[in-house]
């Protein structure tokens, strides 16, 4: 089976812009979850999609967003880009609740 | 609220040493989960295990074993014999029962020198 891939790896935007990260979760899973990844926060949880639905979301601004496709492809935007907002965001795909989810390589935003 | 801490921010070991990473939790539910990960450079996280709340029968996998302890509130993690492969990030998170979201820790920076 293929893996969780997410487009684009790397992305530099600058402040004010806004971005959209994708991911394709592992075949057959219907949950994706976003986590953001900064050296000072850690691996901090924005929200997670089940069946096109926000099922759960994390402290992160209004700027945050996100999407599921019916094929459980996810999308996640950020709006008004903040220097704050450079990190790595990965994405998981899981098969069910709490079961163990299996991340993607990542998309590191840089914003100037 | 849930919470894990990883208190070992960085370890340092030659190769061949056992070493234990340290991770405990606080959790208001009585079913939970628990995961380790692990980040090399590379970046992406590969998941290792995962452990309910109700089994608290240790875990040996090859090189690695983990110790949950439910008494104390920890899920320790010990890797036998290092290799300079498992130089990476380690990560411990908890999951609620009914939720996909994860808590995780801080990490643990583990160096294998050769």
């Amino acid at each position: 089976k293929a893996g969780v891939t997410q487009t684009p790896r790397y992305l530099i935007k600058t402040r004010g812009q806004q971005v959209t990260l994708s991911c394709s979760p592992i075949s057959g899973h219907r949950s994706v979850s976003w986590y953001q990844q900064t050296p000072g926060q850690g691996l901090q949880f924005l929200f997670e999609y089940f069946s096109e639905t926000q099922r759960n979301k994390g402290n992160f601004p209004g700027r945050f967003s996100g999407r599921q496709f019916s094929n459980s492809r996810s999308e996640m935007n950020v709006s008004t880009l903040e220097l704050g907002d450079s990190a790595l965001y990965l994405c998981a795909s899981s098969a069910g609740l709490a079961n163990e989810q299996f991340f993607g390589p990542g998309t590191r935003l840089t914003v100037l | 609220a849930q919470k894990v801490t990883q208190a070992q921010t960085e370890i340092s070991v030659v190769e061949k040493e056992d070493v234990t990473l340290d991770c405990v939790y606080e959790t208001r539910d009585t079913t939970y989960y628990l995961f380790w990960y692990k980040q090399p450079p590379s970046g992406e996280l590969v998941f290792l295990i995962r452990r309910n709340s109700f089994d608290e029968q240790n875990e040996i996998s090859g090189r690695y074993s983990w110790n949950f302890q439910k008494s104390t509130s920890s899920f320790n993690f010990t890797i036998t014999a290092s290799q300079v492969v498992d130089s990476a990030v380690y990560f411990c998170a908890l999951s609620e029962a009914l939720k996909n979201q994860f808590y995780f820790g801080t990490g643990t920076s583990l160096t294998v020198i050769p």
